[in-house]
């Protein structure tokens, strides 16, 4: 299972805009990039997904670098309700979806 | 639509006690997920399945664990017997089984405190 690094933790004012990268430097090239998040006593939560191209929904936007070997969560506006941990993890064919010990985000008011 | 349904949200056992966990997911999602998630870490897959097949269970310690999904809907995650490094989140996800499905759903989790 390729393998994704992530900060352990970030913080950010609320109403700014946050970047929590990720790195997968041996993702290949049928795994997908997805991010969940999971808020306080609450299961992880999806947030957004992609495999190449740069991806927005809702919630967040995925920037995806070239080489496929680093991407970033963007969330445009933090809300002190954006503090969580987030996970960036990798899918391939199997579903097997392996999270690692994420990014707590910090919100500050 | 309903979310995936987990009971009991709490429960407190002695070691060496027996608990079972039992989870419902969302109508139609084939692939269904056990988790263990352990205070401050990600959750750690323990068993996948596809239907009523397994497709993963390589992290799942057999000798005190053991799950089955009988009928390919609702599924149940036994600890027998259970070792106080088993208090946890048990957390249940479940996907849509197609091509390109690939939200996962999560219960909110049975917190089990082994004392």
């Amino acid at each position: 299972d390729a393998k994704t690094t992530q900060p352990n933790s970030m913080e950010s004012n609320e109403e700014e805009p946050v970047h929590l990268p990720c790195n997968h430097s041996t993702i290949s090239g049928t795994d997908y990039i997805h991010w969940y998040r999971q808020l306080p006593s609450q299961g992880p939560e999806y947030v957004i997904h992609g495999l190449t191209s740069n991806v927005n929904n809702r919630m967040a936007s995925l920037a995806i670098a070239e080489d496929r070997k680093s991407s970033t969560l963007i969330l445009h506006r933090a809300t002190l309700r954006d503090a969580a941990v987030y996970y960036c993890i990798l899918t391939s064919g199997t579903y097997k979806y392996i999270f690692g010990t994420g990014t707590r985000l910090k919100v500050l008011a | 639509e309903a979310g995936v349904a987990q009971s009991p949200r709490y429960k407190i056992i002695e070691k060496r006690q027996s608990v079972a966990f039992w989870c419902n997911p969302i109508s139609g999602h084939a692939t269904l997920y056990w988790y263990q998630q352990i205070l401050g870490q990600g959750p750690k897959l323990l068993i996948q399945f596809q239907n009523n097949g397994v497709v993963d269970d390589s992290q799942l310690p057999k000798d005190r664990f053991s799950a089955e999904r009988l009928k390919g809907v609702d599924s149940t995650l036994k600890i027998q017997p259970a070792k106080l490094e088993d208090s946890a989140v048990y957390l249940c996800a479940s996907r849509l089984a197609s091509p390109g499905a690939n939200v996962l759903t999560f219960g909110a989790g049975s917190r089990l405190t082994v004392l």
